[in-house]
């Protein structure tokens, strides 16, 4: 079975700063994605970034990236410039090698960008 | 991009009445469609994975008589929740996926409130 670990219940950080969530992973399949979802107040799952684990180029988007270490199961999202609306719940989550297994989710972080 | 919505966004119901929750793909077809719950401030868990045309498969501990779910067409899938107590109270959001995706998509999601 597959485990997903975040370990950072709760993060700051201000306004334009970087900042970093991190989460590890678990799993004995060789192909799989992994994401991470925001979920603001309103509580609908957004997706930020997705990343195939079979790309060693890490993914990014816009102002999210991320560091992916395959072999030290490893998956951390990185946000640059952090923005007021960025304040919300993260998600770290890994599915297998198709969309219709379920979704393993991290217990998230919260995230709270300061002015 | 894909969009699945969710109906309704909001109940409020007396105890022992039964609730149906919608989900449905409004641009795609849903091979499989999947139902989270979530409690305030936790991570989504996995109530059941329901193929079209076929029984839902349920997560241990979720009791599938009081949580019935139908997916009967390739774009709906019902969430009825049956007898309806106060505990049964929380957000409950569906996903819908397809063999061979990359992702899978999020509802808004149905706040339940059992008065």
């Amino acid at each position: 079975a597959q485990t997903v670990t975040q370990s950072q219940p709760e993060m700051s950080v201000q306004e334009a700063e970087t900042v970093t969530l991190s989460c590890t992973y678990d799993t004995s399949e060789n192909n799989y994605y992994l994401f991470w979802y925001k979920q603001p107040p309103s509580r609908q799952m957004i997706l930020v970034i997705r990343q195939e684990a079979y790309k060693q180029q890490n993914a990014t988007e816009n102002r999210f990236s991320v560091n992916f270490q395959k072999a030290a199961k490893s998956f951390s999202l990185k946000i640059s410039d952090s923005q007021l609306g960025d304040t919300a719940m993260y998600f770290c989550a890994f599915m297998k090698p198709s969309g219709n297994t379920p979704l393993v989710f991290g217990k998230g972080t919260r995230l709270s960008v300061i002015a | 991009g894909a969009v699945v919505s969710q109906h309704p966004s909001w109940v409020i119901c007396k105890s022992g009445t039964s609730v149906k929750i919608e989900c449905r793909s409004l641009d795609f077809q849903a091979t499989t469609m999947f139902w989270y719950r979530q409690f305030p401030k936790q991570s989504l868990m996995l109530m059941a994975t329901s193929n079209e045309g076929s029984k839902a498969t349920y997560e241990q501990g979720v009791e599938k008589d009081k949580f019935l779910i139908n997916h009967a067409s390739l774009t709906l899938s019902t969430l009825t929740v049956t007898s309806a107590h106060p505990e049964d109270s929380s957000f409950y959001i569906c996903s819908a996926g397809w063999l061979g995706a990359d992702t899978q998509y999020f509802g808004p999601g149905t706040r339940l409130t059992v008065l």
